[in-house]
């Protein structure tokens, strides 16, 4: 099993531009996040899925929005890019709501010039 | 106040050391606690869950403590592989995470 990816590693973008980070599992988990960490701080809950079909924003989600077409995908889009948006943001999949592990993915680097 | 507080560092200590660190959470109704470690510019890895009854895996006990609202991280004989950075992590769902504790263990 690859786990948890994600597409790309590092991206430059300039102010306005839009962009659709990639995760993938291969793990048939239901439940996926994404994160962003900014230098010095713990990661911040962006959005989240329940299931393919179902998303729910977290604790950051504005400038971001979400799907869940298939279990395996579940794509980041940054609808109009802002320096403010300059972080690392990780993927991470569980295998339900309760489970105690959750896998991330390598994260991608993200500069917003 | 943040949801999730951690002790703030660095933490450099040599290498054998004990070394505590501390985490308090503001939700009185979260059910799931955990530590997770993350290594720089790296993914964070789940290190173990918290449980009522405290547990211990090798050098390291966690405990919890729902009167206070805090749970603890214990590393014992610390090692320079130790060295990382630890993340206190409230809930299943809607997970918080706290800003984190680096520890760097020195030979």
């Amino acid at each position: 099993n690859a786990g948890v990816t994600q597409t790309p590693k590092f991206q430059v973008l300039k102010t306005g531009q839009s962009m659709t980070l990639q995760c993938a599992q291969d793990m048939n988990h239901e439940y996926m996040s994404w994160y962003r960490q900014d230098p010095g701080m713990g990661l911040r809950l962006i959005h989240y899925s329940v299931g393919a079909g179902i998303t729910d924003q977290g604790e950051v989600p504005n400038g971001y929005n979400v799907s869940r077409s298939t279990t395996e995908d579940f794509p980041l889009r940054l609808l109009s890019a802002a320096p403010s948006q300059t972080s690392v943001y990780f993927c991470a999949s569980r295998n339900s709501y309760s489970t105690d592990t959750q896998y991330f993915g390598p994260g991608t680097r993200l500069t917003v010039l | 106040r943040k949801e999730v507080e951690q002790d703030p560092g660095p933490f450099n200590v040599p290498e054998g050391a004990t070394v505590a660190f501390n985490c308090t959470y503001s939700n009185s109704a979260s059910q799931s606690f955990f530590w997770y470690r993350q290594d720089c510019r790296k993914e964070p890895k789940l290190l173990m869950s918290v449980y009522s009854s405290g547990n211990e895996d090798g050098r390291f006990t966690a405990q919890l403590n729902r009167a206070s609202q805090y749970i603890s991280l214990l590393i014992r004989d610390s090692k320079l592989s130790d060295s990382a950075t630890y993340l206190c992590v409230v809930g299943a769902g809607k997970s918080t995470f706290g800003d984190g504790t680096t520890l760097t263990v020195k030979p």
